[in-house]
Protein backbone atom coordinates (compact mmCIF):
# COMPACT_ATOMS: atom_id res chain seq x y z
CA UNK A 1 0.00 0.00 0.00
CA UNK A 2 1.17 3.17 -1.38
CA UNK A 3 1.97 6.28 1.84
CA UNK A 4 0.68 8.95 -0.79
CA UNK A 5 -2.25 11.67 1.07
CA UNK A 6 -3.57 14.24 -1.06
CA UNK A 7 -6.66 16.75 0.35
CA UNK A 8 -8.46 17.47 -0.23
CA UNK A 9 -10.51 14.71 -2.40
CA UNK A 10 -13.07 17.03 -3.77
CA UNK A 11 -13.34 20.41 -3.81
CA UNK A 12 -15.70 23.22 -5.33
CA UNK A 13 -15.56 26.88 -5.19
CA UNK A 14 -15.89 30.39 -7.27
CA UNK A 15 -14.06 32.15 -9.79
CA UNK A 16 -11.18 34.09 -8.68
CA UNK A 17 -10.19 32.15 -4.97
CA UNK A 18 -7.24 30.97 -4.40
CA UNK A 19 -6.69 26.76 -3.72
CA UNK A 20 -3.91 24.75 -2.49
CA UNK A 21 -4.01 21.24 -3.37
CA UNK A 22 -2.07 19.22 -0.59
CA UNK A 23 0.08 15.93 -1.62
CA UNK A 24 2.19 14.04 1.37
CA UNK A 25 3.74 10.99 1.11
CA UNK A 26 6.04 9.26 4.20
CA UNK A 27 8.29 7.14 1.76
CA UNK A 28 11.07 9.64 2.14
CA UNK A 29 10.75 9.21 -2.10
CA UNK A 30 12.41 12.70 -3.68
CA UNK A 31 10.69 12.66 -6.70
CA UNK A 32 7.62 13.93 -6.76
CA UNK A 33 5.30 14.69 -10.15
CA UNK A 34 1.47 16.66 -10.51
CA UNK A 35 -0.61 15.20 -12.99
CA UNK A 36 -3.87 16.31 -14.57
CA UNK A 37 -6.28 14.00 -15.16
CA UNK A 38 -9.57 14.73 -17.56
CA UNK A 39 -12.42 12.36 -18.63
CA UNK A 40 -11.08 10.29 -21.99
CA UNK A 41 -7.77 11.76 -21.97
CA UNK A 42 -4.31 10.68 -21.40
CA UNK A 43 -2.86 12.06 -17.81
CA UNK A 44 -0.36 14.91 -18.46
CA UNK A 45 2.16 16.03 -16.27
CA UNK A 46 2.54 19.42 -15.14
CA UNK A 47 4.96 19.97 -12.49
CA UNK A 48 7.26 17.53 -10.95
CA UNK A 49 9.92 17.60 -8.62
CA UNK A 50 13.69 16.04 -7.73
CA UNK A 51 14.01 16.79 -4.35
CA UNK A 52 13.64 19.68 -1.66
CA UNK A 53 14.30 23.10 -3.32
CA UNK A 54 13.89 21.28 -6.73
CA UNK A 55 10.71 22.21 -9.32
CA UNK A 56 10.40 22.03 -13.17
CA UNK A 57 7.41 22.58 -15.36
CA UNK A 58 6.03 19.79 -17.09
CA UNK A 59 4.73 19.24 -20.25
CA UNK A 60 1.31 21.10 -20.13
CA UNK A 61 1.63 24.44 -19.47
CA UNK A 62 -0.03 25.15 -15.79
CA UNK A 63 -1.15 28.27 -14.23
CA UNK A 64 -0.28 26.75 -11.23
CA UNK A 65 2.47 26.74 -8.78
CA UNK A 66 4.33 24.48 -6.65
CA UNK A 67 6.45 23.99 -3.81
CA UNK A 68 8.76 21.26 -2.13
CA UNK A 69 10.31 22.95 1.10
CA UNK A 70 9.70 19.47 2.59
CA UNK A 71 10.69 16.14 1.20
CA UNK A 72 7.46 14.65 2.01
CA UNK A 73 5.05 17.61 1.17
CA UNK A 74 4.31 18.86 -2.64
CA UNK A 75 1.62 21.20 -2.83
CA UNK A 76 0.14 22.52 -5.74
CA UNK A 77 -1.55 26.46 -5.98
CA UNK A 78 -3.51 28.55 -7.92
CA UNK A 79 -3.61 31.67 -7.26
CA UNK A 80 -6.75 32.59 -9.01
CA UNK A 81 -8.97 29.67 -10.09
CA UNK A 82 -11.21 29.84 -13.35
CA UNK A 83 -13.74 26.99 -14.89
CA UNK A 84 -10.96 26.10 -16.99
CA UNK A 85 -9.01 24.74 -14.57
CA UNK A 86 -11.98 21.56 -13.68
CA UNK A 87 -10.40 18.62 -13.07
CA UNK A 88 -8.69 15.70 -11.02
CA UNK A 89 -5.08 16.57 -10.06
CA UNK A 90 -3.20 13.53 -9.31
CA UNK A 91 0.02 13.55 -7.16
CA UNK A 92 2.69 10.92 -7.40
CA UNK A 93 5.86 10.51 -5.80
CA UNK A 94 8.80 7.53 -7.61
CA UNK A 95 10.14 4.61 -5.84
CA UNK A 96 14.05 5.26 -6.95
CA UNK A 97 16.14 2.39 -8.40
CA UNK A 98 20.05 3.20 -8.00
CA UNK A 99 19.77 6.70 -9.02
CA UNK A 100 18.22 5.98 -12.81
CA UNK A 101 13.85 7.19 -13.13
CA UNK A 102 12.97 3.72 -13.77
CA UNK A 103 11.39 2.99 -10.58
CA UNK A 104 7.83 3.16 -9.94
CA UNK A 105 5.46 5.84 -9.31
CA UNK A 106 2.70 5.68 -6.34
CA UNK A 107 -0.31 7.73 -7.19
CA UNK A 108 -2.45 9.68 -4.38
CA UNK A 109 -5.93 8.99 -5.06
CA UNK A 110 -6.23 12.24 -6.29
CA UNK A 111 -8.07 15.56 -6.14
CA UNK A 112 -11.02 16.33 -8.20
CA UNK A 113 -11.18 20.34 -8.66
CA UNK A 114 -14.95 21.89 -9.97
CA UNK A 115 -14.61 26.01 -10.78
CA UNK A 116 -17.89 27.39 -10.50
CA UNK B 1 9.25 12.16 -28.18
CA UNK B 2 7.18 8.99 -27.06
CA UNK B 3 3.64 8.37 -27.61
CA UNK B 4 1.30 5.76 -26.62
CA UNK B 5 -1.84 4.55 -27.85
CA UNK B 6 -4.64 2.70 -26.12
CA UNK B 7 -7.08 1.72 -29.37
CA UNK B 8 -10.07 0.73 -27.17
CA UNK B 9 -11.85 3.57 -24.96
CA UNK B 10 -14.47 0.84 -23.52
CA UNK B 11 -14.28 -2.77 -23.23
CA UNK B 12 -17.32 -5.22 -22.29
CA UNK B 13 -16.38 -8.70 -21.12
CA UNK B 14 -18.29 -11.29 -19.34
CA UNK B 15 -16.96 -12.47 -15.90
CA UNK B 16 -14.67 -15.34 -16.64
CA UNK B 17 -14.13 -14.73 -19.71
CA UNK B 18 -10.54 -13.76 -20.93
CA UNK B 19 -9.08 -10.51 -21.66
CA UNK B 20 -7.06 -8.37 -23.49
CA UNK B 21 -6.38 -4.98 -23.89
CA UNK B 22 -4.31 -3.22 -26.27
CA UNK B 23 -1.55 -0.41 -26.05
CA UNK B 24 1.43 1.00 -28.58
CA UNK B 25 3.69 2.91 -28.36
CA UNK B 26 6.13 4.94 -30.49
CA UNK B 27 9.78 5.41 -28.78
CA UNK B 28 12.97 5.31 -30.93
CA UNK B 29 14.56 2.80 -28.51
CA UNK B 30 13.81 0.19 -25.80
CA UNK B 31 11.44 1.99 -23.71
CA UNK B 32 10.13 1.57 -19.89
CA UNK B 33 6.73 0.36 -19.88
CA UNK B 34 4.07 -0.13 -17.42
CA UNK B 35 0.43 -0.75 -16.83
CA UNK B 36 -1.78 0.82 -14.64
CA UNK B 37 -4.90 0.40 -12.85
CA UNK B 38 -7.42 3.00 -11.51
CA UNK B 39 -10.91 2.39 -10.03
CA UNK B 40 -13.63 4.85 -9.66
CA UNK B 41 -12.50 7.81 -7.28
CA UNK B 42 -9.09 6.14 -6.71
CA UNK B 43 -5.45 6.96 -7.84
CA UNK B 44 -3.75 4.77 -10.53
CA UNK B 45 -2.01 1.59 -9.07
CA UNK B 46 0.58 -0.34 -11.15
CA UNK B 47 -0.11 -3.41 -12.49
CA UNK B 48 3.22 -4.75 -14.13
CA UNK B 49 5.78 -3.34 -15.86
CA UNK B 50 8.63 -4.07 -18.34
CA UNK B 51 11.88 -2.52 -18.16
CA UNK B 52 14.35 -5.57 -19.88
CA UNK B 53 14.91 -8.71 -19.79
CA UNK B 54 12.00 -11.73 -20.29
CA UNK B 55 9.59 -10.15 -22.92
CA UNK B 56 6.36 -11.65 -20.70
CA UNK B 57 5.85 -9.96 -17.20
CA UNK B 58 3.24 -11.12 -14.41
CA UNK B 59 1.49 -8.75 -12.52
CA UNK B 60 -0.33 -8.58 -9.70
CA UNK B 61 -4.15 -9.84 -9.84
CA UNK B 62 -3.50 -12.37 -12.12
CA UNK B 63 -2.40 -9.90 -14.90
CA UNK B 64 0.49 -10.26 -17.41
CA UNK B 65 1.60 -8.64 -20.06
CA UNK B 66 3.83 -9.40 -23.13
CA UNK B 67 6.15 -6.45 -24.81
CA UNK B 68 6.93 -7.18 -28.57
CA UNK B 69 9.31 -4.99 -29.95
CA UNK B 70 8.26 -6.02 -33.50
CA UNK B 71 4.72 -4.79 -33.26
CA UNK B 72 5.89 -1.31 -30.66
CA UNK B 73 2.89 -3.37 -28.21
CA UNK B 74 2.20 -4.33 -24.94
CA UNK B 75 -0.65 -5.29 -24.57
CA UNK B 76 -2.21 -6.50 -21.00
CA UNK B 77 -3.59 -9.90 -20.91
CA UNK B 78 -5.40 -11.96 -18.03
CA UNK B 79 -7.17 -15.58 -18.23
CA UNK B 80 -10.23 -15.01 -16.43
CA UNK B 81 -11.66 -11.37 -15.36
CA UNK B 82 -13.21 -11.10 -12.01
CA UNK B 83 -16.32 -8.42 -11.55
CA UNK B 84 -13.42 -6.67 -9.12
CA UNK B 85 -11.34 -6.29 -12.35
CA UNK B 86 -13.97 -3.08 -13.70
CA UNK B 87 -11.81 -0.06 -13.88
CA UNK B 88 -9.64 1.75 -15.88
CA UNK B 89 -6.55 0.86 -17.59
CA UNK B 90 -3.85 2.70 -18.60
CA UNK B 91 -0.57 1.92 -20.43
CA UNK B 92 2.33 3.79 -19.92
CA UNK B 93 6.10 4.55 -21.42
CA UNK B 94 8.84 6.10 -19.96
CA UNK B 95 12.26 7.16 -21.99
CA UNK B 96 15.42 5.67 -20.65
CA UNK B 97 18.35 7.71 -18.93
CA UNK B 98 18.52 9.83 -16.21
CA UNK B 99 17.22 13.16 -15.95
CA UNK B 100 14.15 11.74 -18.30
CA UNK B 101 11.26 12.38 -15.98
CA UNK B 102 8.61 12.19 -18.39
CA UNK B 103 6.59 9.20 -17.91
CA UNK B 104 3.69 9.28 -21.09
CA UNK B 105 0.01 7.70 -20.47
CA UNK B 106 -2.56 6.96 -22.73
CA UNK B 107 -5.44 7.93 -23.23
CA UNK B 108 -6.79 4.53 -21.09
CA UNK B 109 -9.17 1.39 -21.87
CA UNK B 110 -12.45 1.36 -19.57
CA UNK B 111 -13.19 -2.07 -18.79
CA UNK B 112 -16.91 -3.25 -17.74
CA UNK B 113 -17.73 -6.50 -16.63
CA UNK B 114 -20.82 -8.22 -16.80
CA UNK B 115 -21.97 -10.74 -14.90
Amino acid sequence: EADIYQTPRYLVIGTGKKITLECSQTMGHDKMYWYQQDPGMELHLIHYSYGVNSTEKGDLSSESTVSRIRTEHFPLTLESARPSHTSQYLCASRDPLAGSNTGELFFGEGSRLTVL
Amino acid sequence: AQSVTQPDIHITVSEGASLELRCNYSYGATPYLFWYVQSPGQGLQLLLKYFSGDTLVQGIKGFEAEFKRSQSSFNLRKPSVHWSDAAEYFCAVGARGFGNEKLTFGTGTRLTIIP
